[in-house]
Formats: structure tokens, C-alpha cells, sequence
């Protein structure tokens, strides 16, 4: 199956700075990427879909003011979790599916954020 | 009423039975639907895709689609250990532009040896 790339796997931060995660797709091309985000023992929910080349689309309640989305190339799509505060702490997941379709997402590794 | 639900569970069944997981779902456009395992503190991991009625078996993994109940469920024969984990139930759910994956709260199965 496609790879997809997840980087930082964990970061801690202080409260107030700015973290990125970028999220690689490795064997395809991604022109679509979902980010999704999930607290402890609940389940993955939907922050926004990124799109190359034009901006994201966000869920309703998502700022996106604080949560940067870019999408540069078909095979990069970054999430800046900007002025980080402790509630932003959480398992932050990408995803993209299979070619020309909404179809089969194929997950990164996650990167859980702590802040502190 | 929340896009697609399941039972939270924890499910606790005994090694080599047979456990069963629902889910169901709001949108009745919808086509796709999917069935991920997800192990504590990692990614989901896509064990069946379904998206026809009936059921579609898959090694011992049986998905069940009913589209006009708008349910969904799966089997999982011979359940072992190593099966515990959490089962999210995705569907594919139009949205205004474009269409997404949406994912139920999960459910929690244990298998005790």
C-alpha cells in the first residue's frame, strides 16, 4: 500500500510557540490530504482537508488562524499549531487517500504534541 | 444525531468466538464505508472496505453493508488476543464541495484468552 510520512512522531513545546508537522506522501502523489486530530480514548475528528495548490478547507470550530495548513506540492502538506497552549496537546494525525478518490486513507504515524 | 455512531463498548469476548461490531450512519448518499483497527498510540490501519450491500469476507474479517437500515458491521471470526484494540467505523460523507471521511467514536474490543 502507499506510505505516508509523518514527522515529528512527538514534540514538547512551551506554551506560546509554534510547532509544524509535516506529513509526506512517498510513493503517490497526494493533491488532497486530511488532518485529523484525537484526544485520548476518543476518535479521530476531522480538522480540515488540504488541497495543493489553494487553501484549506476547515471543519466547522477549527480556527485557522491557529492551525496553518499548506500544501505546497503533491507530496507535502504541513500543520503549524501556532502560540501552542496545553489544551492543543493531542495525537495529531494525516492522512491521504488513494488516488482521484475519497477512498482508502492512507494514515502517517501521528505526532502527539504535549505542550507544556 | 452524530454522522456515524458505534457502540463505545468496551467488547469483551472470549478467545476463538466470534465478535461482532456495529455501526450506523446518518448520511444516506453515502457509498464508501470502512472498518479500521487501531492499536493505543498508533495510526488507524484499514481492515475492510465495503460498498455494496451484503456481506464481503475478507480472511476472517466478514464487513455486513445495509444501506437502507444505514448500518454497518463487522465480524471477526476466531477472535484473538491479538485482535484487541479499537475498531473505528469510517464513511465516506458528502460534504458542500467535496466529500470526506468521517469516523465513529470507536469500539473498544478485548479479547480474553
Amino acid at each position: 500500500g502507499a506510505v505516508v510520512s509523518q514527522h515529528p512522531s512527538w514534540v514538547i513545546c512551551k506554551s506560546g510557540t509554534s510547532v509544524k508537522i509535516e506529513c509526506r506522501s512517498l510513493d503517490f502523489q497526494a493533491t488532497t490530504m486530511f488532518w485529523y486530530r484525537q484526544f485520548p480514548k476518543q476518535s479521530l475528528m476531522l480538522m480540515a482537508t488540504s488541497n495543493e495548490g489553494s487553501k484549506a478547507t476547515y471543519e466547522q470550530g477549527v480556527e485557522k488562524d491557529k492551525f496553518l495548513i499548506n500544501h505546497a506540492s503533491l507530496t507535502l502538506s504541513t500543520l503549524t499549531v501556532t502560540s501552542a497552549h496545553p489544551e492543543d496537546s493531542s495525537f495529531y494525525i494525516c492522512s491521504a487517500p488513494q488516488r482521484d478518490s475519497n477512498e482508502k486513507l492512507f494514515f502517517g504515524s501521528g505526532t502527539q504534541l504535549s505542550v507544556l | 444525531q452524530k454522522e456515524v455512531e458505534q457502540n463505545s463498548g468496551p467488547l469483551s469476548v472470549p478467545e476463538g468466538a466470534i465478535a461482532s461490531l456495529n455501526c450506523t450512519y446518518s448520511d444516506r448518499g453515502s457509498q464508501s464505508f470502512f472498518w479500521y483497527r487501531q492499536y493505543s498510540g498508533k495510526s488507524p490501519e484499514l481492515i475492510m472496505s465495503i460498498y455494496s450491500n451484503g456481506d464481503k469476507e475478507d480472511g476472517r474479517f466478514t464487513a455486513q453493508l445495509n444501506k437502507a437500515s444505514q448500518y454497518v458491521s463487522l465480524l471477526i471470526r476466531d477472535s484473538q488476543p491479538s485482535d484487541s484494540a479499537t475498531y473505528l467505523c469510517a464513511v465516506n460523507i458528502r460534504g458542500s464541495s467535496a466529500s470526506k471521511i468521517i469516523f465513529g467514536s470507536g469500539t473498544r474490543l478485548s479479547i480474553r484468552p
